[in-house]
């Protein structure tokens, strides 16, 4: 069973600052992760996402993640945090190929509050 | 582009009530799937599709009916809907090619009074 931990329900930083949401995932075998961004009433949107290759994977608005399969992480960060950044950040994990592939598992949120 | 449409954006019931949420997409997607979200308590998977007329069920399963009428629609039912029970329910729709690339729907808002 795959499963996604995200650490921090809140992190708040001031525009400018760079920032890192924690993302962690237990499972054996060959993942998709992925990052989703939630404004306030709304659905999730997709960021980015990592299958192979390059650890580090470049998304939208400057954001990026970093795979580590040693720390079994994939840490979502921004150099420079604007205010229209708040919002709930996901961490999500697929299976590639076994019975769960499709099964898409997403953590808790991590809820990033930027002050002006 | 798409847009995933969820019908109705609020929804009251009684408790013990059957009620149904929709959800239609225009992606053209194989796979569907509904997701429960509850404040500090992230998304949890209720049902996916990975095609149509396929049904599988997630880790929220119980109390809860789903059915994919065709590619384009995914339906669910709260079978008996719980007392003061607030959720909103998001449905959501993938291509077979891309997994973990999901598209959101805005939501349905339940109150169960």
């Amino acid at each position: 069973t795959q499963t996604v931990s995200q650490s921090d329900a809140h992190v708040t930083v001031f525009e400018g600052d760079s920032v890192e949401l924690r993302c962690n995932y237990s499972y054996g075998g060959s993942i998709y992760l992925s990052w989703y961004i939630q404004h306030h009433g709304h659905g999730l949107q997709f960021l980015l996402k990592y299958y192979s290759g390059n650890p580090v994977v470049q998304g939208v608005n400057g954001f990026e993640a970093e795979f580590s399969k040693s720390d079994s992480s994939f840490h979502l960060r921004k150099a420079s945090v604007h205010w229209s950044d708040s919002a709930v950040y996901f961490c999500a994990v697929t299976s590639m190929y076994d019975t769960n592939a499709y099964k898409v598992i997403f953590g808790k949120g991590t809820h990033l509050h930027v002050l002006p | 582009g798409g847009i995933i449409t969820q019908t109705p954006k609020f929804l009251i019931g009684q408790e013990g009530q059957k009620l149904t949420l929709k959800c239609q997409q225009n992606f053209n997607h194989d796979t569907m799937y509904w997701y429960r979200q509850d404040s500090g308590k992230g998304l949890r998977l209720i049902y996916y599709s990975i095609t149509e007329n396929d049904l599988q069920k997630g880790d929220l399963s119980e109390g809860y009916d789903a059915s994919r009428e065709k590619k384009s629609s995914f339906s669910l039912t709260v079978t008996s809907a719980q007392k003061n029970e607030m959720a909103v329910f998001l449905c959501a729709s993938s291509p077979r090619q891309s997994q973990n690339t999901l598209y959101f729907g805005a939501g349905t808002r339940l109150s169960v009074l």
